[in-house]
């Protein structure tokens, strides 16, 4: 079946560190991946998206790209903020299917 | 463009009683997918609907029901309610029943007591 592998957390990191958010996937089809990510009492925003293997998905500093050959689509950023701490979901949805697959959720606390 | 939105907010309810959540989708969209999220947990899919017919489901008892309406909003009963049913349930709206791309709300959280 489909799944969605994230590391665990809490991470922390101090701001202006390097973050790294691991997920691995198990998919029939072609999947797409997503993060999204989730502010303390919100919904879901999508962060960053890919749909074929080796794209690479970004958006406000964020970067995931997604390998096929080692079924990953880790997210990283170069220098986090007090404001990036949250908590990031990695998600697929295989073509012809019509729901997400979540994974547990990884959350991040950025100290000043 | 509006998003999506959802109401209520909060809701407290006794176990055993039924609760209705509200969703408006995103203008545009004609596809509403329904998720729940335990604390701690990524969201789990609960159904989807698609001009107004049911277009898959996940693994959730035949007590958790939806409707969808011809202005594309939609409904998510939970009838006999129980403990475990205590989670906030998000609501995703996108174009065409096999869209990879859903927006979502913000959630209405439902505690059982």
């Amino acid at each position: 079946g489909n799944s969605v592998t994230q590391m665990e957390g809490p991470v922390t990191l101090s701001e202006e560190a390097f973050l790294t958010i691991n997920c691995t996937y198990t998919a029939t089809g072609y999947p797409s991946l997503f993060w999204y990510v989730q502010y303390p009492g919100e919904g879901l925003q999508l962060l960053l998206k890919a749909t074929k293997a080796d794209d690479k998905g970004s958006n406000k500093g964020f970067e995931a790209t997604y390998r096929k050959e080692t079924t990953s689509f880790h997210l990283e950023k170069g220098s986090v903020q007090v404001s990036d701490s949250a908590v990031y979901f990695c998600a697929l949805s295989v073509s012809g299917t019509y729901k997400y697959i979540f994974g547990t959720g990884t959350r991040l606390k950025v100290l000043a | 463009e509006t998003g999506v939105t959802q109401s209520p907010t909060h809701l407290i309810k006794t176990r055993g009683q039924q609760v209705t959540l509200r969703c408006s989708s995103q203008s545009g969209h004609n596809t509403v997918s329904w998720y729940q999220q335990a604390l701690g947990q990524g969201p789990q899919f609960i159904f989807q609907y698609y001009r107004e017919e049911e277009n898959g489901r996940g693994n959730f008892p035949p007590r958790f029901s939806g409707l969808q309406f011809p202005n594309y909003s939609s409904e998510l009963n939970v009838n006999a309610l129980e403990l475990d049913d205590s989670a906030l349930y998000l609501c995703a709206s996108s174009y065409g029943q096999d869209s990879y791309e859903q927006y979502f709300g913000p959630g209405t959280r439902l505690t059982v007591t």
